[in-house]
């Protein structure tokens, strides 16, 4: 089983919808849980960066944290042709070093 | 500040020559990250830095991968000899303490 899993995709949605995004990991151990969006041809940039269960909102973007579940999300709300890109989950755990995990992203188009 | 820049953003060499990538991490930073991506494997760390020490080289793919990072300013990743299947885009990221990544915008790497 891999530490992370995300659907790849492609995802696409029309203008003003509301996406949801997941993923799962393995290790209990990870602590801290984090979204970044890729645009073609550029970094990975980070969006929401979280270390406990729950939501975290920002704007239009919520982070959801279920570490009974081992399940990460994120929502987009009132969703843009802006917002397609590549998005990423990563989980890290700081115990003995560092153990940082990328999942393999959800490509997301949002059509005008 | 500029954000984390890398140099050079694209390069092509032919199999069996030298490659060296250079990255500038945000000034204050204590992290340093060489990852690469690829579509097949996705975003991999390679080498991590603290405080311009190696901390974990685990990813390096093999002897003919180094890094450098001689200064707090300044890291280079070489790869020599150069293979065909090396080709990916490099990203270097860096981070302050707990905070985020900040990636820089790669180096798309192609081996002929």
């Amino acid at each position: 089983q891999k530490e992370v899993e995300q659907d790849p995709g492609p995802l696409s949605v029309p203008e003003g919808a509301i996406v949801s995004l997941n993923c799962t990991y393995s290790n209990s151990a990870f602590q801290y849980f984090m979204w970044y969006r890729q645009y073609s041809r550029k970094g990975p940039e980070l969006l929401m960066y979280t270390y406990s269960s729950g939501n975290k909102e920002d704007g239009r973007f919520t982070a959801q944290v279920d570490k009974s579940s081992k399940y990460i999300s994120l929502f987009i709300r009132d969703s843009q042709p802006s917002d397609s890109a590549t998005y990423l989950c990563a989980i890290e755990t700081r115990n003995y070093g560092q153990n940082f995990v990328f999942g393999p992203g959800t490509r997301l188009s949002v059509l005008p | 500040d500029a954000g984390v820049i890398q140099s050079p953003r694209h390069e092509v060499t032919e199999m069996g020559q030298e490659v060296t990538l250079r990255c500038k991490p945000i000034s204050g930073h204590d992290y340093l990250f060489w990852y690469r991506q690829t579509m097949m494997r996705g975003l991999e760390l390679l080498i991590y830095f603290n405080n311009n020490v190696p901390i974990d080289d685990s990813g390096m793919p093999e002897d003919r991968f180094s890094a450098k990072m001689p200064n707090a300013s300044f890291s280079t990743l070489k790869i020599q000899p150069s293979e065909p299947r090396d080709s990916a885009v490099y990203f270097c990221a860096s981070r302050l303490g707990t905070s985020g990544y900040t990636f820089g915008s790669g180096t798309r790497l192609t081996v002929v």
